[in-house]
Formats: structure tokens, sequence, C-alpha cells
């Protein structure tokens, strides 16, 4: 069945410094994929999309970059700062958006 | 900014009791759905509703769950019989289009239900 996971659970990143989170997929046929950002006792925020279609997509201080060759997902924030603090997820769609299970990103002073 | 809003946040009930959980969508979103998310997992799907009827439903969407669309503006999961297994976020989202359109979900802020 589709599934989606993250390679790491936590990430620690200095503040200033570049952050990356990864993901991977399984569903092939996956043709669009959401980046969301859930803060403490909130629901999930979007971030940025990419359709299949692309390879990298930019918005602002965040680059979604997608290889579909090894089914991998990754998101890039620049200039990490402590608002970015949250848990990240990312999501496939099929007949539904599947989740991953999240990274917890800690921006550190 | 329109918004997916969802009353009330924080829910406590007892178990083997009925609650409802209520969500108004973005206005002129067609598409609703209900997500539930356990206290430190993942994200998890519960069912899509269109058209006045369920789309698609996942295993956790047993009999016990139903939901409905009452009027015009909201959009409410009913649990009839509640269990301690029960007890997450819930989270309602709405959207312009299906997931396999490549339509984004917009989601509320959630209500905590806790089951005692």
């Amino acid at each position: 069945g589709e599934s989606v996971g993250l390679h790491l659970p936590t990430l620690s990143v200095q503040e200033g410094d570049n952050s990356i989170i990864n993901c991977a997929y399984s569903n092939s046929a996956s043709d669009y994929f959401i980046w969301y950002k859930q803060e403490s006792g909130k629901g999930p925020q979007f971030i940025i999309d990419i359709r299949s279609n692309m390879d990298k997509r930019q918005g602002q201080r965040v680059t979604v970059l997608l290889n579909k060759t090894v089914k991998h997902l990754s998101l890039q924030i620049a200039a990490t700062q402590p608002g970015d603090s949250a848990v990240y997820f990312c999501a496939e769609n099929g007949q539904n958006f599947v989740f991953g299970p999240g990274t917890r990103l800690s921006v550190l002073p | 900014e329109p918004e997916v809003t969802q009353t009330p946040s924080h829910q406590v009930t007892q178990m083997g009791q009925e609650v409802i959980l209520r969500c108004v969508p973005i206005s002129n979103h067609l598409y609703f759905y209900w997500y539930r998310q356990i206290l430190g997992q993942k994200v998890e799907f519960l069912v899509s509703f269109y058209n006045n009827e369920i789309s698609e439903k996942s295993e956790i969407f047993d009999d016990q769950f139903s939901v409905e669309r009452p009027d015009g503006s909201n959009f409410t999961l009913k649990i009839r019989s509640t269990k301690l297994e029960d007890s997450a976020m819930y989270f309602c989202a709405s959207s312009d289009g299906t997931s396999m359109a490549g339509e984004k979900l917009f989601f509320g802020s959630g209500t905590q239900l806790s089951v005692l």
C-alpha cells in the first residue's frame, strides 16, 4: 500500500543555518505533494506544494525538491528562525492525502 | 484570509457517551474531510465528504462514526459511543477539489477529544 515516511524524527539546527527535512514516499503514482508545518496545539499549516512535473519549487525562504527516481521529497528552510520550530509533515496525494510521521525541527539560539 | 474553524477546541467526555465535533469549512470549498492525530503520531485520514455523501473512509471510520452537513455551512463528526482509544486531536479540513486533482487541504485548529 502507499505510505509516506521521514528519514529523521527530530532535527536541531542553529538559528540562521539552513534546515533540510527529508521525506520518502512509496506510491509512484502520487503526483502532488505538500509540506505542512504544525505548531504545538494547532492544525497543519500549508507551507509549499509541488507537482510531479517539477523537480524544484521555491517559496519565501523555503524550497521543495522532488526526486521521482528515488521517490524522495525534501524541504529546505533558509536562514532558520526560532519561529520555524515545529513539526513538519510531508503529504502525498492519492485517493486522499497520506501524511508522513513528521519531523520535529528545533531551532537552537 | 478565509479559514476553517472548529468547535469546541477541547472536549472531555465519559467513555460510552456521544460527542459531536463541529466544523465550518471555507465557504466556497466543496470537499470536506476529517483527520485525527493521536498525541505524538502522524495525521490519519478518517473520511472525505462531497456532494452530501461520503466519498472515502478509512478503516478507522467504523460504524461508531458518522458525518453530516446539516446546513450550508457546518460539517460535523459524530462519535456515537466513545472509547478510550478515540482520544485524539480531530482536524477538519476543506479544499476546492480532490487530492487526486492536486488541490491542497486547509486545516482547522482541531478539537482535542479526551475520553475518560
